[in-house]
């Protein structure tokens, strides 16, 4: 079973430059969660979604956007990158919305120059 | 301010008891989570305690206070293997979970 996948595994982008970072999961998870892991810092939720269709914003959500057209998929997207973005990002998803625990992907670690 | 302190290093020994230290200050308490990080990898779930006491799996047991905003997670028979980074997450009164920064645990030989 494939869990969650993350794409890509990492990535080197120019400052002002778009991306966007790919999650899918097969769990049929409910509520899907994007956060981003700086050294020295706990991981920070940037959005979340607790069913297809809806979305929240984190505590870091400035400068990242996301979407929920359906159950398995949970795209990010940094329209504008700046260096303080460089970090290592991860989805994840938990069952029947937020009190059980927390499935992750792999991880996308990011660079922004 | 929600707060999670754990501390940030600590060395044990194969084979020997070590004991993880996590206190919390946050807005509602929804329960507390444990979860295990080896280097370059993805979290994954150790525990999940919500009321009051200790919860024993294996070789890991954690414990909670919500009176006193702790909680510990102890490991037994130290393994090479459980070098990594231990996280300590509480559930707020909004269902999201504030991360504490991670204990790096070092097994020595």
């Amino acid at each position: 079973t494939a869990g969650i996948t993350q794409a890509p595994t990492s990535q080197i982008l120019a400052a002002g430059r778009s991306m966007t970072l790919r999650c899918t999961q097969d769990m049929r998870h409910n509520a899907m969660y994007w956060y981003r892991q700086d050294l020295g810092l706990g991981l920070r939720l940037i959005h979340y979604s607790n069913t297809a269709g809806t979305t929240g914003k984190g505590e870091v959500p400035d400068g990242y956007s996301v979407s929920r057209a359906n159950t398995d998929d949970f795209p990010l997207t940094l329209a504008s990158a700046v260096p303080s973005q460089t970090s290592v990002y991860f989805c994840a998803s938990s069952d029947e919305g937020q009190a059980n625990e927390q499935f992750f992907g792999p991880g996308t670690r990011l660079t922004v120059l | 301010g929600q707060n999670i302190d754990q501390p940030t290093e600590m060395t044990a020994t194969e084979g020997a008891i070590v004991q993880i230290n996590c206190t919390y200050q946050t807005s509602g308490f929804n329960g507390l989570f444990w979860y295990q990080q080896h280097a370059g990898e993805a979290p994954t779930f150790l525990s999940y305690n919500v009321l009051d006491g200790l919860e024993e799996k294996g070789r890991f047991s954690s414990f909670l206070s919500r009176s006193k905003g702790y909680s510990y997670l102890l490991l037994k028979e130290l393994q090479m293997k459980d070098s990594a980074s231990y996280l300590c997450a509480v559930m707020d009164s909004n269902y999201q979970l504030i991360w504490g920064a991670g204990t790096k645990l070092i097994i020595k030989p």
